[in-house]
């Protein structure tokens, strides 16, 4: 199947910091990304879903300002957590579609923490 | 809303022993539904799906049946591996949507 690969694997920054997740689809043109948070034991909660080249959807309850965002080419979206607070550490995860009613394909997953 | 309820973890197995994981979802429609495989380290990978009623997907030994009288989608396996172990996740998609609802995933060890 198709490679979706998200870096970093693993973050810990200070409080107040920014921190970028980069997403890309290494064999494939990657039309529509989604971008998911795990908190422990609890399912994935879907944040945004992004299209190349236009704004990203949030979901409800998801600042926007908060974590932004950004599908700039048809193979990356990064998603910035901004001013992050240790209420943020979480786990990221993105997937990648190519078209309508095609299989998503997910990344790795990235494990923040927030001290 | 929608919604996937799965059986809670984790979960340990002797090699060679039968594995069911207990799926239930509650959606608008007519869904389709999806196993997700998550080895360690790695990103999540589908592993089998249905998209309509009383559909049998299968892979690698694994299979789930789309029950709509019972809203079920439970994984079973007739002789669990020790390369099994991994989380597994279930999850729907409403309709043509492309958003995955998905459950809280099970942790799956299986001993030598």
């Amino acid at each position: 199947g198709a490679v979706v690969s998200q870096h970093p694997s693993r973050v810990i920054c200070k409080s107040g910091t920014s921190v970028k997740i980069e997403c890309r689809s290494l064999d494939f043109q990657a039309t529509t990304m989604f971008w998911y948070r795990q908190f422990p034991k609890q399912s994935l909660m879907l944040m945004a879903t992004s299209n190349e080249g236009s704004k990203a959807t949030y979901e409800q309850g998801v600042e926007k300002d908060k974590f932004l965002i950004n599908h700039a080419s048809l193979t990356l979206s990064t998603l910035t957590v901004t001013s992050a607070h240790p209420e943020d550490s979480s786990f990221y995860i993105c997937s990648a579609t190519q078209g309508r009613n095609t299989e998503a394909f997910f990344g790795q997953g990235t494990r923040l923490t927030v001290v | 809303g929608n919604s996937v309820t799965q059986m809670e973890g984790p979960v340990t197995l002797s090699e060679e022993a039968f594995l069911t994981i207990n799926c239930t979802y509650t959606a608008t429609g007519y869904p389709s539904l999806f196993w997700y495989v998550q080895y360690p380290g790695e990103g999540l990978q589908l592993l089998l799906k249905a998209t309509k009623a009383d559909d049998k997907g299968s892979n690698k030994g694994f299979e789930a049946t789309y029950r709509k009288e019972t809203t079920s989608f439970h994984l079973e396996k007739g002789s669990v591996q020790v390369s099994d172990s991994a989380v597994y996740f279930c999850a729907l998609t409403p309709g043509s949507a492309r958003q995955l609802t998905f459950g809280s995933g099970t942790q799956l060890t299986v001993l030598p």
